[in-house]
């Protein structure tokens, strides 16, 4: 039972121009969103959120966007730079818990 | 300041051996949680602690315990190791047991059994 769902394995985006990362989920007792970072022999690197109150969120080049009632969030990131390149984790909570539901990931790859 | 940090970054088993992995948190988190992750998934949810008691339990097996020490570290115990326990075991804190504060997480403990 995948509940929080990335379909898209990886994507290649053009450095100076926006990358799009996307999540589905199906639980609607989520109350908190989360974009997570990974590179290769690290943890996961905590990049922004948002609470289900909201819809939009904003830090720097990286904006989260969720749609309550698509049950779908993304992530954009405008413009892209190489060290962006990673692999990306939407994770989210259940509303009364800290347990975070991860995706599978999605593999971002910025060429120059 | 320090992030989260566990230890030891790499670990060698054989199958039927257990297993000790520590983490200590960000100094002011109270919030412990560990998580597995399998090559090409996401991390998935073992074990949540906050102020030394159990909050949460994911979908494992009782070979798999924890607790959590007056100064907030932590360690996760693994028993009878079987093969399908080979994955990154990440641990992460947070200040408190239910704010809307992000999990930050250290760079993992490598398992592998043999």
């Amino acid at each position: 039972d995948q509940q929080v769902k990335q379909n898209s394995p990886s994507l290649s985006v053009q450095e100076g121009r926006i990358s799009i990362l996307n999540c589905d989920y199906t639980n609607s007792m989520f109350d908190y969103f989360l974009w997570y970072k990974k590179y290769p022999a690290e943890g996961p690197t905590f990049l922004i959120s948002i609470s289900s109150i909201k819809d939009k969120n904003e830090d720097g080049r990286f904006t989260v966007f969720l749609n309550k009632s698509a049950k779908h969030l993304s992530l954009h990131i405008v413009p892209s730079q190489p060290g962006d390149s990673a692999v990306y984790f939407c994770a989210a909570r259940v509303q009364g818990a800290q347990k975070l539901v991860f995706g599978q990931g999605t593999r971002l790859t910025i060429n120059p | 300041d320090a992030g989260v940090t566990q230890s030891p970054t790499h670990l060698i088993k054989t199958r039927g051996q257990h297993v000790t992995l520590r983490c200590s948190p960000i100094s002011g988190h109270k919030s412990v949680s560990w998580y597995q992750q399998v090559l090409g998934q996401g991390p998935q949810f073992i074990f949540q602690y906050y102020e030394k008691e159990e909050r949460g339990r994911g979908n494992f097996p009782d070979r798999f315990s924890a607790r959590q020490f007056p100064n907030y570290s932590s360690e996760l115990n693994v028993n009878a190791l079987l093969l399908g326990d080979s994955a990154l075991y990440l641990c992460a804190s947070s200040t408190g047991s239910n704010s809307n504060q992000p999990q930050h997480f250290g760079d993992g403990t490598r398992l592998s059994i043999l």
